[in-house]
Parts: C-alpha cells; structure tokens; sequence
C-alpha cells in the first residue's frame, strides 16, 4: 500500500492558520486526486475537500469553503490544506488519502481512497 | 450531524456474521454506485475494505461483503473475528455540489 507522508503535528491560537502537507509518490497526480477528511477528538471522520491536479480542479464542502484552499504541488507531488481563522472547533486530527479519479456523466469521482497519511494532530489552543 | 446515518454500535460474537447499515437519501446513496467502506483500527488512519457498493480491494478478506438497496447500503461482515473489533464508516458520492459524505460511524465489538 503507497503510504502518503503527512506534516507534523501543530499548535495553533484562534483565529490563526494551520498548513498541512501531503508527499505523495512520484506518480500519484497522474491519475489520482487528493480527499482531505479531518477528525475531531472521539468523532466521526468528516470530508473537507479534494484536488485533482491533473484537471486543476479543487472542490471543498460548503462549510469550509470560505476557510479552505486546497493547493498541489505537480513537482514534487506534495498536497497541502490551509485552513484559515480557526476555531477551538477546528481541533483535530487531518487525513489526506488518494484515489483515483473517474469523470463521469455527474462529475469526478473518487470512489476508491486507497492510501491514506498517517494523519496530523492540529490542536487549537489559547 | 452527519449526512449518512449509521447504528452507533454493533455487537457480535466470534464466527457469526454482523451487518452494519447505512442510510442516505435519494442525492447520494440512493442516487449513485458510489458507497464505499472503511475500518478504523483505534489510533489509526482509515483503511478502505469496500468502494463502489461492493467492490473489495485486493487484501480485503472476503468476509466483508457490501450491498446497497434504495437508500440504504450495507456491509456484512462473516466470520467475525477478534481484529474487526474496530470503528467503521460507510462514505457515498453526493454529486457535483455536495461531492462526498460520511456516516458518523459504527463501532463493532466483538464479544
């Protein structure tokens, strides 16, 4: 299994930014996207977003949508999450896994999220 | 909240068989061939065991097996073992404006 290689953990006061990245293999962003899904102490896992290099195309779900960008990085495979002015809420531990992605008739999919990073604990802490 | 609805917890002894459900609507589960599966061992990162409603990945033993009927999908697992104790999460495609959703998942324990 390809093993994506995540940032390290970080501490961060409300209302500031976090940054993770995502070093995928040399060949991920040719066929394949990456879905962020964070997830809060003793919760469910929650999707964020997801970047497809390959068709320059970045989707975030709409609560975050004004606090996300999704940004890639072709030369060297990395995927990074900014997520601006955070909330005490926003503590939590952030995926990025890989997929491959299919267009189809009602839009790109990523059905099959095959790797996964070992996850970034971002706390949010005054 | 989340968008998909799962039993919050599941229970079964070893050598039975335990079903999980999940339960959407008409814009994702209902709507497309997309549910995928996944295991969460307790520190872990996610671990995908089913995609496309009942497709296993390669290593996926095949006592976990996928289904969707409606709105409503499902994942079956047979011969219950002491390693599935774990958290599982079902996933659908919601289209082109929603993208992607999660249930809040179910934590299966075996007895």
């Amino acid at each position: 299994q390809v093993q994506l290689v995540q940032s390290g953990s970080e501490v961060r006061k409300p209302g500031s930014s976090m940054k993770v990245s995502c070093k995928a293999p040399g060949d991920s962003f040719r066929r394949n996207g990456i879905t962020w899904v964070r997830q809060a102490p003793g919760q469910g896992l929650e999707w964020m977003g997801r970047i497809i290099p390959r068709l320059n195309l970045a989707n975030t779900a709409q609560n975050l949508q004004d606090r996300v960008t999704l940004t890639a990085d072709t030369a060297t495979t990395t995927a990074h999450l900014e997520l601006r002015g955070l909330r005490f809420e926003d503590t939590a531990v952030y995926y990025c896994a890989r997929g491959e992605y299919f267009t189809t008739t009602f839009g790109v999919v990523l059905p099959h999220l095959d790797s996964w990073g070992q996850g970034t604990l971002v706390t949010v802490s005054s | 909240q989340s968008a998909l609805t799962q039993p919050p917890s599941a229970s079964g002894s070893p050598g039975q068989s335990v079903t999980i459900s999940c339960t959407g609507t008409s814009r994702d589960i209902g709507a497309y061939d997309y549910v995928s599966w996944y295991q969460q061992l307790p520190g872990k990162a996610p671990k995908v065991l089913i995609y496309e409603v009942s497709e296993r990945p390669s290593g996926v033993p095949d006592r976990f097996s996928g289904s969707k009927s409606g709105n409503t999908a499902s994942l079956t697992v047979t011969g219950l073992q002491a390693e599935d104790e774990a958290d599982y999460y079902c996933s659908s495609y919601a289209g082109r404006y929603t993208f992607e959703v999660f249930g809040g998942g179910t934590k299966l324990t075996v007895l």
